[in-house]
């Protein structure tokens, strides 16, 4: 299975800031997930990143919000922009792997917005 | 769309019990893929098991099993002899076949394992 690290593992923010979060895997993968899971919620799916192409958001979330970066078949980042409590929640990212391509996930970042 | 239903919130069992989790799914599909996954209060998700749609065979992973009814789109997971590093939150999860390989989740289960 791969092995998947994310930057911060948590922060507390001010409304109106933005924070980018980081991914790093330990093998190369071609997409590469962002999730975010609100308090007491399940988790929902915000967009797949590809290596070299736009991302593909989900319904209900926009670049303009959740911009994301794919530089290379290992690393991503999500960027929460001009937050607002509503944005406090975990945001996991997880890729593909193995004979089955089952889905691994990152340890998370948690995020307080104030 | 894919939607996957898990009807019970919480459930409690004995240590050393079985539990049983229930999970339904509603997809077009013919092939696809079925997950377990638990999330302890760490936060971290933890793939428990997995499943594939086309194997009648139902999948086992130690004290960890599934019961697979293709034709009644059922996937419950169930614990045999549960420890207290069991008590997590359970969440199911469907995959379809190739496309996004994008993961839908259903609400999750709160389990509670009484020493």
């Amino acid at each position: 299975s791969a092995v998947i690290s994310q930057k911060p593992s948590r922060d507390i923010c001010q409304r109106g800031t933005s924070l980018t979060i980081q991914c790093q895997v330990d093998s190369q993968v071609t997409m590469m997930f962002w999730y975010r899971q609100q308090p007491g919620q399940s988790l929902t799916l915000i967009a797949t990143a590809n290596q070299g192409s736009e991302a593909t958001y989900e319904s209900g979330f926009v670049i303009d919000k959740f911009p994301i970066s794919r530089p290379n078949l290992t690393f991503s980042t999500l960027t929460v922009s001009n937050m607002s409590p509503e944005d406090s929640s975990i945001y996991l990212c997880s890729v593909n792997s193995g004979r089955l391509r089952a889905q691994y996930f990152g340890p998370g970042t948690r995020l307080l917005v104030l | 769309a894919q939607t996957v239903t898990q009807s019970q919130p919480e459930m409690s069992v004995q240590e050393a019990e079985t539990v049983t989790l229930s999970c339904t799914y509603d997809t077009s599909e013919s092939d696809y893929y079925l997950f377990w996954y638990k999330q302890p209060p760490s936060r971290q998700m933890i793939l428990v098991i997995r499943q594939e749609a086309y194997k009648q065979q139902n999948a086992t992973e130690n004290r960890f099993s599934v019961n697979f009814q293709k034709a009644a789109k059922s996937f419950s997971l169930k614990i045999s002899d549960s420890q207290l590093g069991d008590a997590a939150m359970y969440f199911c999860a469907y995959r379809r076949l190739g496309g996004s390989e994008k993961l839908v989740f259903g609400k999750g289960m709160k389990l509670t394992v009484n020493p």
